[in-house]
């Protein structure tokens, strides 16, 4: 597709179970972030992939949550023992990611809204 | 990043210009200044970005005063659909890491 493609779009689920959340980012772009929004809030930064550097993962709030991007495309934010607290959208974004000066538009897909009863 | 400071909220009448600031005491020299807004239940969405020079594009101005210490998104009719968080922060660029989004600003336009 043209844009970034996240999935599933809602996710209902119980406290304790593991949950996945997919991200398909633009053909060709190197970067990856995801982020997450609590309602009414702004965006809190989770963890931002860069071709095949290291993830900066400064922003995973607890050891529960983690991402891998394979082969540098499409990545997976897992959160393990769901808690309520985790309920909000997940945005993924993904970004060109070269050394364009002037570049680094982020394209942010619709979201996975995740609730944990 | 450097960290960015936006009124939590604004109105607008409808056709009239909506003026947005924001504060970027901090910024560096090689960090430019990105708009985004997000429209309710939707992803956010790239407005306008620059350096020092203002710029405009089809949705909006953006001024850099020359201290580069503020700025202020301008849509110069507003229209009910512009009802949005608009978000501004600062990145170095393409290969710039996280960026940090603050709350943004609530811009409310009425008829």
């Amino acid at each position: 597709g043209a844009g970034v493609s996240q999935s599933p779009s809602n996710k209902v689920t119980e406290k304790g179970k593991d949950v996945e959340l997919r991200c398909d980012p633009i053909s060709g772009h190197t970067a990856l972030y995801w982020y997450r929004q609590s309602l009414g809030q702004g965006l809190e930064f989770l963890i931002y992939f860069q071709g095949n550097s290291a993830p900066d993962k400064s922003g995973l709030p607890s050891d529960r949550f983690s991402a891998e991007r394979t082969g540098g495309s499409v990545s997976t934010l897992t959160i393990q023992r769901t808690q309520q607290e985790d309920s909000a959208v997940y945005l993924c974004a993904s970004s060109l990611g070269v050394s364009r000066v002037g570049t680094g538009e982020l394209f942010f897909g619709e979201g996975s809204r995740l609730t944990v009863l | 990043d450097a960290k960015t400071t936006q009124p939590p909220s604004m109105d607008c009448a409808e056709g009239r210009a909506a003026n947005l600031p924001c504060n970027h005491s901090t910024i560096s020299g090689n960090e430019y200044v990105y708009w985004y807004r997000q429209i309710h239940s939707q992803g956010p969405q790239y407005i306008i970005h620059g350096l020092k020079n203002n710029e405009t594009n089809e949705m909006a101005s953006l001024i850099i005063t020359e201290d580069r210490k503020s700025s202020t998104l301008i849509l110069p009719h507003a229209t009910l659909r512009d009802t949005a968080v608009y978000y501004c922060i600062v990145r170095v660029g393409a290969n710039a890491g996280k960026s940090t989004f603050g709350d943004g600003t609530t811009l409310t336009v009425k008829p």
